[in-house]
C-alpha cells in the first residue's frame, strides 16, 4: 500500500530553467509534507516543507505547493543549477494525530544539464 | 554541531549470518529511528525511539531484527540471520522533538547479503 507516490523516476532539465518534481498521496488525514533531498553515498537532507493549512511554501530558488483536494504537491526549482543534480523524495507525516513519522515516496531523480 | 554519525559504512555477509549497525544520533536530540531504504525505493521505518523507549516497531521483522538505544542516546540495529532480501541501506536519523517533521539522517550503511 504506497501511500506516497512519486510517478516519475527521473526528471532532466537545463540549467537555470525550471524543474518540477510531483507527489501524489493517498492519505486525507496527513498533515505536514516535506522533500528530502539525497546525494549519492550519503542520507537524504532536508529541503523544504509545508503544513496543510497552507497551499504555498517558498524558501529560496524552493516553492513547494500543496493542493489538499488533488493529494497533490509539487516541488518547483527556479532557476535549476547543476548542483541540485540529486535524488528527491517527498514525505508525508500524520503529524501529531500520530507518532509523527514520514512516509517517503519512491523517489525522483533529477539531472540538470549544464 | 556534529551530524548523525554511523558505522560501518559497507557491510557484506553471506545469508544465515549475523550483522550489527550502530547510530550516534545528534546532541540532545530526543527521538532517533532506523528507516531501510532498498535500492530504487523510498526509506521504510523500521523503528522509532523516544528517548530509550520505543514508539513505533510496527514494520521492523521482530523475529530477525532487533534494536535497542541503551541510555536514551546511541543505538544498535542488528539482524540475524541476515536475508538476501535484507540488501539495503539502513539509514539513522533523529529529531529533537517526538515528530518526524525534520529529521536528520547519518550517511547510512550499506549492507550488501551474498
Amino acid at each position: 500500500d504506497q501511500q506516497v507516490k512519486q510517478n516519475s523516476p527521473s526528471l532532466s532539465v537545463q540549467e537555470g530553467r525550471i524543474s518540477i518534481l510531483n507527489c501524489d498521496y493517498t492519505n486525507s488525514m496527513f498533515d505536514y509534507f516535506l522533500w528530502y533531498k539525497k546525494y549519492p553515498a550519503e542520507g537524504p537532507t532536508f529541503l523544504i516543507s509545508i503544513s496543510s493549512i497552507k497551499d504555498k511554501n517558498e524558501d529560496g530558488r524552493f516553492t513547494v505547493f500543496l493542493n489538499k483536494s488533488a493529494k497533490h504537491l509539487s516541488l518547483h526549482i527556479v532557476p535549476s543549477q547543476p548542483g541540485d543534480s540529486a535524488v528527491y523524495f517527498c514525505a508525508a507525516s500524520l503529524g501529531s494525530s500520530n507518532t509523527g513519522k514520514l512516509i517517503f515516496g519512491q523517489g525522483t531523480t533529477l539531472q540538470v544539464k549544464p | 554541531e556534529a551530524g548523525v554519525a554511523q558505522s560501518p559504512r559497507y557491510k557484506i555477509i553471506e545469508k544465515r549470518q549475523s550483522v550489527a549497525f550502530w547510530c550516534n544520533p545528534i546532541s540532545g536530540h530526543a527521538t532517533l529511528y532506523w528507516y531501510q531504504q532498498i535500492l530504487g525505493q523510498g526509506p521504510k521505518l523500521l523503528i522509532q525511539f523516544q528517548n530509550n523507549g520505543v514508539v513505533d516497531d510496527s514494520q521492523l521483522p521482530k523475529d530477525r531484527f532487533s534494536a535497542e538505544r541503551l541510555k536514551g542516546v546511541d543505538s544498535t540495529l542488528k539482524i540475524q540471520p541476515a536475508k538476501l532480501e535484507d540488501s539495503a541501506v539502513y539509514l539513522c536519523a533523529s529529531s529533537k522533538g517526538a515528530w518526524g517533521e525534520k529529521l536528520f539522517f547519518g550517511s547510512g550503511t550499506q549492507l550488501s547479503v551474498l
